[in-house]
């Protein structure tokens, strides 16, 4: 079975740019979360996808968005980056909209300069 | 919210010996901890969890064990290899979706 994929591996932007990152979920998983991992505040929950609604939503400003399309992909974007942004985005894909295992990607680098 | 902190951020130990990873958390609806282990470019990979109606899973080489009245949760691994160095997460997460919490990880070095 395949694993999250996510695309691109690798992103470097400007400051005030947009972004859009992409994550496949392993087959018959419905749930996929985001999370934003950068050395100083860890990994940080961005929010979580089920069923095309989003479920549940981190502490990140309004410049984070999401959505999740009828076959459990997700697309997360980011608008006006700022070099903070910078930091490894991961996706994780679940099987049920419950606390259940999650199965993370490898992650977007996002460099903002 | 949940607050999850992990102790040690760093640990050596030699190979073949044991390694202790403790994490505490305080919202006491919180009711499923797993564990990650991160390799270098990669992503976090599930190594073991655990959910509050159990005190103790093991599988293998790692075990984790949970105590709900004092909100901690701790991983061993027995008999340490140098493959299993890697940086380990803590996670908690209650029954209302998938937004987990995540300790600050701990940097383990196994010393062949």
């Amino acid at each position: 079975k395949a694993g999250v994929t996510q695309t691109p591996r690798y992103l470097i932007k400007t400051r005030g740019q947009q972004v859009t990152l992409s994550c496949s979920p392993i087959s018959g998983h419905r749930s996929v979360s985001w999370y934003q991992q950068t050395p100083g505040q860890g990994l940080q929950f961005l929010f979580e996808y089920f069923s095309e609604t989003q479920r549940n939503k981190g502490n990140f400003p309004g410049r984070f968005s999401g959505r999740q399309f009828s076959n459990s992909r997700s697309e997360m974007n980011v608008s006006t980056l700022e070099l903070g942004d910078s930091a490894l985005y991961l996706c994780a894909s679940s099987r049920s909209g419950r606390p259940n295992e999650q199965f993370f990607g490898p992650g977007t680098r996002l460099t903002v300069l | 919210g949940e607050n999850v902190e992990q102790h040690p951020s760093t640990l050596s130990v030699q190979e073949g010996d044991s390694a202790v990873i403790k994490c505490t958390y305080s919202d006491s609806a919180s009711n499923y901890f797993p564990w990650y282990k991160q390799e270098l470019g990669k992503g976090p990979q599930l190594i073991i969890d655990i959910r509050s109606n159990v005190g103790e899973k093991k599988d293998q080489r790692i075990a984790v064990t949970l105590n709900k009245t004092a909100k901690h949760f701790s991983l061993h691994i027995t008999e340490t290899q140098p493959e299993d160095s890697a940086v380990y997460f803590c996670a908690a997460s209650e029954n209302t979706g998938n937004q987990f919490y995540f300790g600050t990880g701990t940097s383990l070095t196994v010393i062949p």
